[in-house]
């Protein structure tokens, strides 16, 4: 089955840093890709989608400049966490959907942790 | 405020017992997706129902959709310690996008 590999699965940084987290398509190509933002006994909320190749689209109320997406490549996203501070610390995933697919298959998360 | 809206928010049940979940939503959709989330971990897609399917069976799972009143249940029958999880339903409209409900936190007791 298709699989959706996420690195890292937790980080912890310092306030002020900058954090990226990948979100790989494994064995299938994603023009497109999601991004997902979990707060603790929450449910997802979608931050961005992902666009191989352009620009990605923000959700209302996400900021571009923090959360920066990068989709380089038809198997590769990325989420880079900008200046972080620690109402930033939250559980990002990501999904993705492989041509003709049922369903989307998701990353196994990062927990990000903001000191 | 979500798409989709769940619950009971929390079920405890015994090993062997059914569970049903209830989802409902606001807008159209192209199609009803359940997802399971272990603890701390990423979701797994369960089962995906049409807008013009009224029920689905996978295993030992069986969601429902009534369009008509916006809802659809999922029903584990059988239930085993393993299926200990949260579930979440999600609704795809159009331009790919899911909006995910607030999820039932199921707990099977041995």
């Amino acid at each position: 089955g298709a699989v959706v590999s996420q690195h890292p699965s937790w980080v912890i940084c310092k306030s002020g840093t900058s954090v990226k987290i990948e979100c790989r398509s494994l064995d299938f190509q994603a023009t497109t890709m999601f991004w997902y933002r979990q707060f603790p006994k929450q449910s997802l909320m979608l931050m961005a989608t992902s666009n191989e190749g352009s620009k990605a689209t923000y959700e209302q109320g996400v900021e571009k400049d923090k959360f920066l997406i990068n989709h380089a490549s038809l198997t590769l996203s990325t989420l880079t966490v900008t200046s972080a501070h620690p109402e930033d610390s939250s559980f990002y995933i990501c999904s993705a959907s492989p041509q003709g697919a049922h369903g989307y298959t998701f990353g196994s998360g990062t927990r990000l942790t903001v000191v | 405020s979500q798409q989709g809206e769940e619950d009971p928010q929390a079920l405890s049940i015994q090993e062997g017992e059914n569970a049903t979940m209830n989802c409902s939503y606001k807008t159209s959709i192209n199609n009803l997706q359940w997802y399971r989330q272990n603890s701390g971990r990423g979701l797994v897609h369960l089962i995906l129902i049409r807008s013009n399917e009224r029920e689905k069976h996978s295993g030992r799972l069986r969601v429902t959709l009534d369009t008509s009143k916006k809802s659809s249940s999922l029903l584990i029958t059988a239930s085993r310690a393993a299926d200990t999880a949260s579930y979440f339903c999600a609704t795809e409209t159009s331009g790919s996008r899911l909006t995910f409900g607030e999820g039932t936190q199921l707990t099977v007791n041995p």
